[in-house]
């Protein structure tokens, strides 16, 4: 069956410094990755995505995340975090097939940027 | 705003009562899911349907719980005799059927709270 983990329940950085939010995930077959941001009271927002290729994704808001298959992680990063990506961020993983393609989500990661 | 709209935004019943949620994709998406979202938690499949066939459903989707998608475009999501279990948000996701390339844009959701 596949799974996420998302060990850290929050994250705090102070602006300006790097952030990394943490994933793995257990797969059978080739792993589809994605990552959502979700601010309070809102739905969640795509950010990025893993299909194939580079094992280095940019998304939005100058987020990336590197795709390492050794390690079945695919963490997400930012170099120079601001006050306003303080949200909450979910890793899911579909496994593609061809009678749908359900996204599974990771318990999520409370990140909290402080000026 | 073309974006996927769900309605309404927020819904408080009583225990026994019945709900429906509407939810609207966005348009050309021909794939449309149902997720539930419970505090602290990231978000669990329900159902799935591509344009107005309904080809997966979750074993969380209990006998109370029914989906459509009449015409292929919105989708209504009802949940009859409600529990306090039941409390939630719930997130519509809509899609274009692009192979592995899909991507899952979702909706701000709807909070349920049974009293």
């Amino acid at each position: 069956a596949q799974s996420v983990a998302q060990p850290e329940d929050q994250v705090n950085v102070a602006e300006g410094n790097p952030l990394t939010v943490k994933c793995t995930y257990s797969v059978s077959g080739n792993p589809y990755l994605f990552w959502y941001v979700q601010y309070p009271n809102r739905g969640l927002q795509f950010l990025l995505k893993y299909i194939t290729g580079d094992n280095l994704v940019k998304g939005s808001y100058g987020f990336e995340a590197e795709f390492n298959k050794s390690q079945t992680s695919f963490h997400l990063k930012k170099p120079s975090a601001l006050v306003s990506d303080s949200a909450l961020y979910f890793c899911a993983v579909r496994f593609f097939k061809a009678a749908g393609n359900k996204l599974t989500f990771g318990g999520g990661t409370r990140v909290l940027v402080k000026p | 705003d073309t974006g996927v709209s769900q309605d309404p935004r927020h819904k408080i019943t009583k225990r026994g009562q019945n709900v429906t949620f509407r939810c609207d994709p966005i348009s050309e998406h021909n794939r449309l899911y149902w997720y539930r979202q419970t505090l602290g938690q990231g978000p669990e499949f329900l159902t799935y349907f591509q344009n107005e066939a309904q080809l997966e459903k979750s074993r969380l989707l209990s006998d109370r719980f029914s989906a459509e998608r009449p015409k292929g475009s919105f989708s209504t999501l009802e949940i009859q005799r409600t529990e306090q279990g039941d409390s939630a948000m719930y997130l519509c996701a809509s899609s274009l059927e692009l192979g592995t390339q899909e991507t899952q844009y979702f909706g701000p959701g709807t909070r349920l709270l049974v009293l």
